[in-house]
């Protein structure tokens, strides 16, 4: 079974701080795409990034930053200066053949 | 460029009643997808349509039933409501079905059933 674990529920961190999120997936498949999506206040859901299971170089677009590690089954997500329109709910998902699993959600709070 | 829209935004219904969700996307996606969104569970995959034609079951089917009444248009319809059924509700889209494609999605429709 697929499944996507987002230990952390609730991150309140100052403007200018970094801050990393953290997501662990269970699969017993060897191809399969991980993703991450914001969800603002507003209450949409941003598509950020995705990786395939045979790509492990790490990525970074401006102040975020993605880590890949299939030995630890870990997708964790670095925000660099993070800014209060960071705070938003991020959302770490699995996809295996439209069989899309989503953790439960990390919500992010930056205050000035 | 609307992308993937969804009516109604916010409906209240009574326990036993019907409804539809409407979807629609601009974006000649060729998949798409119903989830509902629970507080503190993520979104779960209630049904998806991988073409147009095709339909099949997610991960929380129960309840529910959906048409994929051509390529822009996936409706998702509660015959009766329940309480349980109280969600958020997403519609996506994607370019193609399988893993690989970055799913887009809708504003979302807020459902309370009393």
């Amino acid at each position: 079974a697929q499944k996507v674990t987002q230990a952390q529920t609730e991150i309140s961190v100052v403007e200018k701080e970094d801050v990393t999120l953290d997501c662990v997936y269970e699969t017993r498949d060897t191809t399969y795409y991980l993703f991450w999506y914001k969800q603002p206040p507003s209450g949409e859901l941003v598509f950020l990034i995705r990786r395939n299971s045979f790509d492990e170089q790490n990525e970074i677009s401006g102040r975020y930053s993605w880590n890949f590690q299939k030995s630890t089954s870990s997708f964790n997500f670095t925000i660099t200066a993070s800014q209060v329109v960071d705070s938003a709910v991020y959302f770490c998902a699995l996809n295996f053949d439209n069989d899309m699993r989503f953790g439960a959600g990390t919500r992010l709070t930056v205050k000035p | 460029n609307a992308g993937v829209t969804q009516t109604p935004k916010f409906q209240v219904l009574k326990t036993g009643q019907s409804m539809t969700l409407q979807c629609a996307q601009d974006m000649n996606h060729n998949s798409m997808y119903w989830y509902r969104q629970d507080p503190g569970m993520g979104l779960r995959l209630i049904y998806y349509s991988a073409s147009e034609g095709t339909t099949d079951k997610g991960e929380v089917p129960n309840g529910y039933n959906v048409s994929r009444l051509n390529k822009r248009e996936f409706s998702l319809r509660l015959e009766s409501a329940a309480p349980s059924q109280t969600s958020v509700y997403f519609c996506a889209s994607s370019t193609s079905g399988g893993s690989r494609s970055p799913q887009h999605f809708g504003d979302g429709t807020r459902l309370s059933i009393l």
